[in-house]
């Protein structure tokens, strides 16, 4: 079975500070994938990162970069000069080749970003 | 535009009525997935269908049935829904069965039981 641990439940930060949010994970695939979601204000989920287990290449998009270390089994979420828009809740995830290729939603941090 | 949608988005019903709740894809995915979103407990799935005709249960498929007769189509039904179902539920759909693919999901239907 996997787990994700997402420790932060909110963080509040004012604009431009850079912020991160954490995720744990566990499993004992050897083949895995790892999932970033938002979920702004309006509800829906919005699809941001996906990372395969033998892909530890940091990565880059715009603000948003992602850190995947698996000697920490951890893989990491910082938002560089934080914008209103950001405000949201995010969601790690995780799923496994096997059997239902459900995703294991961690619990959710809820960032704010004050103006 | 490529969408997950689902119908209605907000429902309040009472104790016993049977309801459904409707789910379509225009993407051709194979696989579509239901999902149950609870303060402090993240997403978990409930069912979920790699194919047509081919569907199985989820981490909370109690009180559940679902249907997979179109490949485009995956409904969520609820025979006799309880107060503990309130909740905000997600369908979701991916190109392929393995996990490697992106799920998309749909807008949400907020589902009151009183």
């Amino acid at each position: 079975a996997q787990k994700v641990t997402q420790a932060q439940t909110e963080i509040s930060v004012v604009e431009k500070e850079d912020v991160t949010l954490d995720c744990v994970y566990e499993t004992r695939d050897t083949t895995y994938y790892l999932f970033w979601y938002k979920q702004p204000p309006s509800g829906e989920l919005v699809f941001l990162i996906r990372r395969n287990s033998f892909d530890e290449q940091n990565e880059i998009s715009g603000r948003y970069s992602w850190n995947f270390q698996k000697s920490t089994s951890s893989f990491n979420f910082t938002i560089t000069a934080s914008q209103v828009v950001d405000s949201a809740v995010y969601f790690c995830a995780s799923s496994m080749d096997t059997g239902r290729r459900a995703l294991t939603f961690g619990s959710g941090t809820r960032l704010q970003v004050q103006p | 535009e490529a969408q997950v949608t689902q119908n209605p988005r907000y429902l309040i019903t009472v104790t016993g009525k049977k309801l459904t709740v409707t789910c379509s894809q225009n993407m051709n995915h194979e696989y579509m997935s239901w999902y149950r979103q609870d303060p402090g407990l993240g997403l978990r799935q409930i069912y979920y269908s790699m194919n047509v005709e081919v569907t199985d249960k989820g981490d909370v498929p109690e009180g559940y049935k679902v249907s997979r007769k179109e490949k485009r189509n995956f409904p969520l039904i609820l025979e006799s829904p309880s107060p503990n179902q309130t909740s905000l539920y997600f369908c979701a759909s991916s190109l392929g069965r393995g996990a490697s693919y992106e799920q998309y999901f749909g807008p949400g239907t907020r589902l009151t039981v009183t």
